[in-house]
């Protein structure tokens, strides 16, 4: 099993449409959660850090559930621009830095 | 958060020759890190390099295959060694900044062995 796994999709969606990933993580000693997004042929860059009280950025809203183990992230009013994949990162400390196969996400006119 | 750069962002080379790509931080960090990426693949850790000591390779990776340099606290180099066409792949540098550990790339060096 992977420390980290997500659904590799693809998500198709209609723009506007409301779209949500999710992502679990194996070990219960994961300190820090992320979500990157990598575009083609691009480099993976952070689009924002999860925290247990749930954090927002514009139409994108990242939740950590540590009981579960797992995180979440939801896309509101999806936009062309956001198509992309979206990694699910975790770090365990001592530079150990995870990440999940990613969840391909396209959105269409 | 730091700038990277990397060189080359892409080479075609021959199988069992070598090719060192470099990486370049706008500020001293102490850790750098090396990865591969496989196409339509996640991100696999190859080696973490620390400033003034051997780079400590994960499993499947070893120091004759990819050599790294870590001369100072911007600078380091990977060489992918004697490349076959199984090593074509995307090679990105990494930093780590902040409290959490927070990882930025590089834009990537695009590797086709032919």
């Amino acid at each position: 099993r992977k420390e980290v796994e997500q659904d590799p999709g693809p998500f198709n969606v209609p723009e506007g449409a409301t779209v949500a990933f999710n992502c679990t993580y194996s070990n219960s000693a994961s300190q820090s959660f992320f979500w990157y997004r990598q575009d083609c042929r691009k480099e993976p860059k952070l689009l924002m850090s999860v925290y247990s009280s749930g954090n927002e950025d514009g139409r994108f809203t990242a939740q950590l559930n540590r009981a579960s183990q797992y995180i979440s992230l939801l896309i509101r009013d999806s936009k062309l621009s956001d198509s992309a994949t979206y990694l699910c990162v975790v770090t365990r400390g001592g530079f150990k830095t995870i990440f999940g196969a990613g969840t391909r996400l396209f959105v269409k006119a | 958060s730091a700038v990277i750069s990397q060189k080359p962002s892409r080479d075609i080379c021959q199988r069992g020759t070598s090719l060192t790509i470099q990486c370049q931080v706008d500020s001293q960090v102490t850790m750098m890190f090396w990865y591969r990426q496989q196409p339509g693949q996640s991100l696999t850790l190859i080696a973490t390099a620390n400033q003034g000591s051997e780079a400590t390779y994960e499993s499947g990776f070893v120091i004759d295959k990819f050599p790294i340099s870590r001369p100072n606290l911007t600078f380091s180099t990977l060489t992918v060694s004697n490349m076959s066409p199984e090593d074509s792949s995307i090679y990105l540098c990494s930093v780590e900044e902040g409290p959490q550990e927070t990882q930025y790339f590089g834009p990537g060096t695009r590797l086709l062995v032919l």
